[in-house]
């Protein structure tokens, strides 16, 4: 695709209930990040896929905090048993691995509402 | 650790002004890469220029450059000819050579106004 999309763009959920965040990278990307950003903040580093290796899932807060990318492409975020805290943007940013892996590319992020 | 500091949470300039936004950081590395990212109300993250720690030369990017001092470890951007568009969050960015993941550090942002 043209860019690297998200979905969905808001989720509200209840406190306890489960969330599955989707990112869909540049076509051809080979390396994606997901990322934790509050209100005014910048963000902060969740985990990073090369291809479908997981590398590095040092920045997942709790074990509640899970992700994918079973086919080295789409991704997905899971949150299990949210808590209030939970409560912020998640983006997904995506970068070529070899020719350009410095430059990363971030999505339009979905923005998350614990009640 | 890597830590990236903005000192400005706010800034505002003039439209067709120039303005400069600061950015600082602490690391034992040598080797590194910088960044500035801007994020606009519609809060996509935009990169808007890098710079190699290796490189002395300051990069430029039409509007927009940056002033590196790897001694003072200082990283600041310019934007000249200011316009309306240039409103947003500016993040600066830091990461280590040959890393990927946490060692991308972002600092907590300036964000700008631009007046007419």
């Amino acid at each position: 695709g043209a860019g690297v999309s998200q979905s969905p763009r808001y989720k509200v959920t209840k406190r306890g209930q489960d969330v599955t965040l989707r990112c869909d990278p540049i076509s051809s990307h080979a390396t994606l990040y997901w990322y934790q950003q509050a209100l005014g903040q910048g963000p902060e580093f969740l985990t990073y896929f090369n291809y479908e290796a997981q590398p590095d899932k040092s920045g997942l807060p709790s074990d509640r905090f899970s992700a994918e990318r079973p086919e080295g492409s789409i991704s997905t975020l899971t949150i299990q048993r949210t808590e209030q805290r939970d409560s912020a943007m998640y983006r997904c940013a995506s970068s070529l691995f070899r020719t350009d892996k410095e430059t990363q590319y971030f999505g339009p992020g979905t923005r998350l509402l614990v009640l | 650790a890597q830590t990236v500091t903005q000192s400005q949470p706010e800034m505002s300039v003039q439209e067709a002004e120039t303005v400069t936004l600061s950015c600082t950081y602490d690391t034992s590395e040598s080797d590194y890469y910088l960044f500035w990212y801007k994020q606009p109300p519609s809060r996509q993250m935009i990169l808007v220029i890098r710079q190699e720690a290796y490189k002395q030369q300051n990069a430029t990017e039409n509007r927009f450059s940056v002033n590196f001092q790897k001694a003072a470890k200082s990283f600041s951007l310019k934007i000249s000819d200011s316009q309306l568009g240039d409103a947003a969050m500016y993040f600066c960015a830091y990461r280590s050579e040959g890393g990927y993941g946490q060692n991308f550090v972002f600092g907590p942002g300036t964000r700008l106004s631009v007046l007419p």
